[in-house]
């Protein structure tokens, strides 16, 4: 079965300071990748997705990047962190051609920039 | 630009009732899910609609999806309060899928 892992799940990151979230899917291979984040008591945004390896579109422009430099594994990075990038930013995947499966989502990461 | 419109965006009802949360979108897709998010918690999928007329049941809860006017319902039935949580509607298409802004369902004892 697939399962997809998301860390760290939680962290308290100065402003200014440089981000780095990662998620990893197992038991499938050329999966979509995607980003969202979720403010405090809102709705999901998405950020970032990808089809596959280097493939990544942005639907939001803002001070965060995304790569994926192997096929299950997808990177959220920033240079420097705003107050307005807290949040909880959830990595999610898909089969490549989504005919039956929905979109499943890793844990979650927590993110609070002071 | 694709739209997903949830209403109502909040919802406190009494245990026994019955009610309906809807899902508009702005574009043509045949795809549509349904999720739950408990406080502090990840998305978990309950319901895939794939094609026009799909109905899924679950439980308490049912969703259906008419792609000709763009609209999916997730109907409760006889509410109980562990069904209290937020639910997404999700749409999508080409290789974006779009949420929307969610329905926090509060269910009353």
């Amino acid at each position: 079965s697939q399962t997809i892992h998301q860390w760290p799940a939680t962290l308290v990151q100065p402003v200014g300071s440089p981000l780095s979230l990662e998620c990893t899917v197992e038991g499938t291979s050329n999966p979509n990748l995607y980003w969202y984040r979720q403010a405090a008591g809102r709705g999901l945004q998405l950020l970032f997705y990808s089809v596959g390896i280097g493939q990544i579109s942005s639907e939001v422009p803002q001070n965060l990047s995304a790569s994926r430099p192997q096929d299950r594994q997808f990177i959220l990075s920033s240079k420097k962190l705003l107050l307005s990038d807290s949040g909880f930013y959830l990595c999610a995947w898909s089969a490549y051609d989504r005919v039956r499966l929905p979109i499943y989502f890793g844990e979650g990461s927590w993110l609070t920039v002071v | 630009e694709l739209k997903v419109e949830q209403n109502p965006l909040f919802l406190s009802m009494q245990e026994g009732k019955n009610y309906t949360i809807y899902c508009n979108y702005s574009t043509t897709s045949d795809r549509l899910y349904w999720y739950r998010q408990d406080p502090g918690k990840s998305l978990e999928s309950l319901f895939v609609l794939l094609s026009n007329g799909a109905v899924k049941q679950e439980g308490r809860l049912m969703a259906s999806l008419d792609t000709k006017a763009r609209l999916s319902t997730l109907h409760i039935t006889a509410a109980v309060h562990d069904l209290s949580a937020t639910y997404f509607c999700a749409v999508d298409t080409d290789d974006k899928i779009i949420f929307g802004k969610g329905t926090r369902l509060h269910i009353l004892p």
